[in-house]
């Protein structure tokens, strides 16, 4: 079975663009969590989606936003990208939400702002 | 609040000693604990993960993990370690009653030969 997805795995971007990242679940998983990472605040939770609902969010300004799809496929959009935006983007499914159930995790996006 | 503390951020040992990660939490009730290694470049994989029952969890790559409620702790262990275990490690608390899921700040392995 094939395991999660992320496109682009790099991407370059200037300041005040906007970027759109995307998660592919392992088939069948239906919920689908992204994770900010950085050097200096570690792992840190974004949005978990559920059969296309926002099930839960993280303590991200509003220029951060996601969206699920039909096949739970996800996209991740930050809007007027600051320099502390660059990060590893990691995205994570699970066959339902909660954490009953194991997360299996994506290579990540590298994003970089200029 | 929740929150999860690795007290370590890195260790060193020799190829073939004993580890031992330490991870703590905060937390009103059991959370879901979890332990993750993310190589270089790549993202994160599952050792183990400790819900209910015996508090002593056995993982993947020879890795164990004890859940002590006393001491609001789930310390990483291997009795020999090999140089491929260089890696970056994350203990991990999720929400039984909701779906916010809190990393600790990680403690990086370096192996010695």
């Amino acid at each position: 079975k094939a395991g999660v997805t992320q496109t682009p795995r790099y991407l370059i971007k200037t300041r005040g663009q906007q970027v759109t990242l995307s998660c592919s679940p392992i088939s069948g998983h239906r919920s689908v969590s992204w994770y900010q990472q950085t050097p200096g605040q570690g792992l840190q939770f974004l949005f978990e989606y559920f059969s296309e609902t926002q099930r839960n969010k993280g303590n991200f300004p509003g220029r951060f936003s996601g969206r699920q799809f039909s096949n739970s496929r996800s996209e991740m959009n930050v809007s007027t990208l600051e320099l502390g935006d660059s990060a590893l983007y990691l995205c994570a499914s699970s066959l339902v939400a909660g954490h009953q159930e194991t997360q299996y995790f994506g290579p990540g996006t590298r994003l970089l702002v200029l | 609040a929740q929150s999860v503390t690795q007290p370590d951020i890195h260790i060193t040992v020799s190829e073939g000693a004993s580890l031992e990660l330490r991870c703590n939490y905060s937390y009103g009730a059991t959370p879901y604990l979890f332990w993750y290694v993310q190589s270089p470049g790549q993202g994160l994989q599952l050792l183990l993960k400790y819900f209910s029952g015996d508090t002593l969890v056995q993982g993947i790559k020879g890795f164990e993990a004890e859940f002590k409620r006393s001491q609001s702790s789930f310390n990483l262990r291997k009795p020999s370690v090999h140089w491929s275990d260089a890696a970056e490690y994350f203990c991990a608390v999720g929400a039984r009653d909701g779906n916010q899921f809190y990393f600790g700040t990680g403690t990086s392995l370096t192996v010695i030969p």
